[in-house]
């Protein structure tokens, strides 16, 4: 079964500064996906950026780039030049096993940035 | 940009009373998925739909919950008697083959 863990329940971070969230997963699948998702305080679920685990690159997405460490299973999200409205909860989650097509995707348990003017 | 759409954006009710919530796919998408997230907690899989059918379920998604595609455009979610621990925002996603893109959820209150 695939496991995410995000280990910062909460970030303080100055604006301006760069960040990196942390998420480790553990599976036992060959190929696999990986998932940020920005949840603000208004509630809906935005997604920020994706990493297969067979691409060769990280990920970017603008200020969004994902530190994908294949060998330690960590994706770890960094934004970076942070900004007021970034402040939000953040979740990392994992495609899961592929039944007749779909793919659940399980979740961690989330940080909440903040980011102080 | 096509995005995901559900209805109503909070839904209030009493404990043992059937609620519907409702989804708009993108509409080129395949695959159709319900979530929840309790307040302050993680978000956890119910069900994925592809084909007119469950492709599956979490153990949440009991004989209580049911999925439904009754036309070409929307996906609902029923829940038969409500109760208490039912209270939770539920996300409907909707996906084309990788990626899943996100409705902006209905919050649930059950009193």
């Amino acid at each position: 079964a695939q496991k995410i863990t995000q280990t910062q329940p909460g970030m303080f971070v100055q604006e301006k500064e760069a960040v990196t969230l942390d998420c480790t997963y553990d599976t036992s699948d060959q190929s696999y996906g990986l998932f940020w998702y920005k949840q603000p305080s208004s509630g809906e679920m935005i997604f920020l950026i994706y990493q297969g685990s067979y691409d060769e690159q990280n990920a970017t997405e603008g200020r969004y780039s994902l530190n994908f460490q294949k060998a330690r299973k960590s994706a770890n999200l960094v934004i970076s030049a942070s900004q007021l409205g970034d402040s939000a909860m953040y979740f990392c989650a994992m495609r899961g096993v592929e039944i007749q097509g779909a793919q659940k995707l399980v979740f961690g348990q989330g940080t909440r940035l903040t980011i102080n003017p | 940009e096509p995005e995901v759409t559900q209805t109503p954006s909070h839904q209030v009710t009493q404990m043992g009373q059937e609620v519907i919530l409702r989804c708009v796919p993108i509409s080129n998408h395949l695959y159709f998925y319900w979530y929840r997230q309790i307040l302050g907690q993680k978000v956890e899989f119910l069900v994925s739909f592809y084909n007119n059918e469950i492709s599956e379920k979490s153990e949440i998604f009991d004989d209580q919950f049911s999925v439904e595609r009754p036309d070409g455009s929307n996906f609902t979610l029923k829940i038969r008697s409500t109760k208490l621990e039912d209270s939770a925002m539920y996300f409907c996603a909707s996906s084309p083959w990788d990626g899943q893109y996100f409705g902006a959820g209905t919050r649930l209150s059950v009193l």
